[in-house]
């Protein structure tokens, strides 16, 4: 059973800073692909960022670009959504999404950008 | 960007009913779809990856089909868990992109 495992999220000012984490118990995360995808109850289901594996390519969605960040943590096995110059309309529930062909995904965080 | 439109965005259905979801693509994306189920509070789980693949651990009373621009997620029989929302989802190309949602309701 594969399991993903998110955290880091909570609650952040209008630009603040967050870090997600994503850690998958039992697999090198450098091996496959990996997303970050978001969900808001106004918006749905939208794709944030991409890593493919071994490290590339990067991908960005338009509404993030410049303001997250992938990184992967090989020696620790893990993925990491830097968030920074955050916006309210960043609020949403995250979740760390593992491989691609037979996805599976975390059961998500709660990022709440507020004042 | 691949627009995905899934209907109907609402149905409603009886304990033991076949139910029928769609999802169209803007464009051709081979078999490259998956299937989600959605609870309240929870992430969504995977039934259908590949267009008519089932997922390990998802029932049997659901099974998917299409290939290139229509697609279809079939649920057999419905049981009471399954009074709860699906998503599709394109994998072909990034940004994935997904349905707006269908809701099952009693």
């Amino acid at each position: 059973q594969v399991q993903v495992v998110e955290s880091g999220g909570g609650l952040a000012k209008p630009g603040g800073s967050l870090r997600l984490s994503c850690v998958v118990p039992g697999f090198s995360l450098n091996d496959y692909h990996m997303s970050w995808i978001r969900q808001t109850p106004g918006k749905g289901l939208e794709c944030v960022a991409y890593i493919g594996s071994g490290g590339g390519p990067k991908y960005y969605a338009d509404s993030v670009k410049g303001r997250f960040a992938l990184s992967r943590d090989t020696a620790n096995n893990s993925l990491f959504l830097q968030m920074n110059s955050l916006r309210a309309d960043d609020t949403a529930v995250y979740y760390c999404v593992f491989g691609d062909y037979e996805p599976h995904w975390g059961q998500g965080t709660q990022v709440t950008v507020s004042s | 960007d691949i627009q995905m439109t899934q209907s109907p965005s609402s149905l409603s259905a009886s304990v033991g009913d076949r139910v029928n979801i769609t999802c169209r693509a803007s464009q051709t994306i081979s078999s490259f779809i998956n299937w989600y189920q959605q609870k309240p509070g929870k992430g969504p789980n995977l039934l259908i990856y590949a267009a008519s693949s089932l997922h390990r651990g998802a029932p049997s009373r659901f099974s998917g089909s299409g290939s290139g621009t229509e697609f279809t997620l079939t649920i057999s029989s419905l049981q009471p868990e399954d009074f709860v929302t699906y998503y599709c989802q394109q994998s072909l190309t990034f940004p994935w992109t997904f349905g707006q949602g269908t809701k099952v309701d009693i």
